[in-house]
């Protein structure tokens, strides 16, 4: 059973950088094919694709969102990280790791319970 | 980006009936089509994949079909469990969106 848990702050002032952990187990990212990655749901519920990075290193970022994104991964920890820079109360959202299994079916098939961040001075 | 559009947005049934949500992509996404379900609270849990692939563990009342830019996801008879919103996300190209969701109420 694949496992992955969120942590980080709960609230963030504007303008500031949020940092957020997954750090998961069951999975590994040496192994071939698989993506850890972040998506998150606004407060009227729609969900949003952020990014996902993958074993060998390869990284995909949400091109609306590239220039405030970075995701990085520390393989022999478990662990995923994502920063969003210039956080803005419309950044305000639960957040979820998401785990990617390998193979030719893209797909989310484990996610974390989520991390509600918001967004205010 | 390729726009994903559910219908109904929301839809009230009874336990028993026959369900059938639809998600159209705004271009052709081949089978680059799942399912998610999500109840109150909780985080989305993957049910089919591939369009048609049902995943470990999700039962057989559920179905996929569909290719191109039209799918569907359907529930043949209805459980008291599947009172919940459902999410399509096309996986073709970046980024990886969803649809606004269906939310399945009791009737």
């Amino acid at each position: 059973q694949i496992t992955l848990k969120e942590s980080g702050p709960t609230l963030v002032k504007p303008t500031q950088t949020l940092t957020l952990t997954c750090t998961f187990s069951g999975s590994s990212l040496s192994t071939g094919g698989v993506g850890v990655g972040w998506v998150r749901q606004t407060p009227g519920k729609a969900l949003e694709w952020l990014a996902v990075i993958y074993w060998d290193g390869n990284k995909r970022y949400r091109p609306s969102l590239k220039s405030r994104l970075s995701i990085t991964k520390d393989t022999s920890k478990n662990q995923v990280v994502l920063t969003l820079a210039n956080m803005d109360p419309v950044d305000t959202a639960t957040y979820y790791c998401v785990h990617r299994p390998g193979g030719s079916s893209p797909r989310f098939d484990f996610w974390g319970q989520g991390t509600l961040v918001t967004v205010s001075s | 980006d390729i726009q994903m559009t559910q219908s109904p947005s929301s839809l009230s049934a009874s336990v028993g009936d026959r369900v059938t949500i639809t998600c159209r992509a705004s271009q052709s996404i081949r089978t680059y089509l799942n399912w998610y379900q999500q109840k109150p609270g909780k985080a989305p849990e993957l049910l089919i994949y591939a369009a048609a692939i049902l995943q470990g563990g999700v039962p057989s009342r559920f179905s996929g079909g569909g290719s191109g830019t039209d799918f569907t996801l359907t529930i043949s008879s209805l459980q008291p469990e599947d009172f919940a919103t459902y999410y399509c996300q096309q996986t073709y190209s970046i980024p990886e969106d969803f649809g606004g969701g269906t939310r399945v109420e009791v009737k």
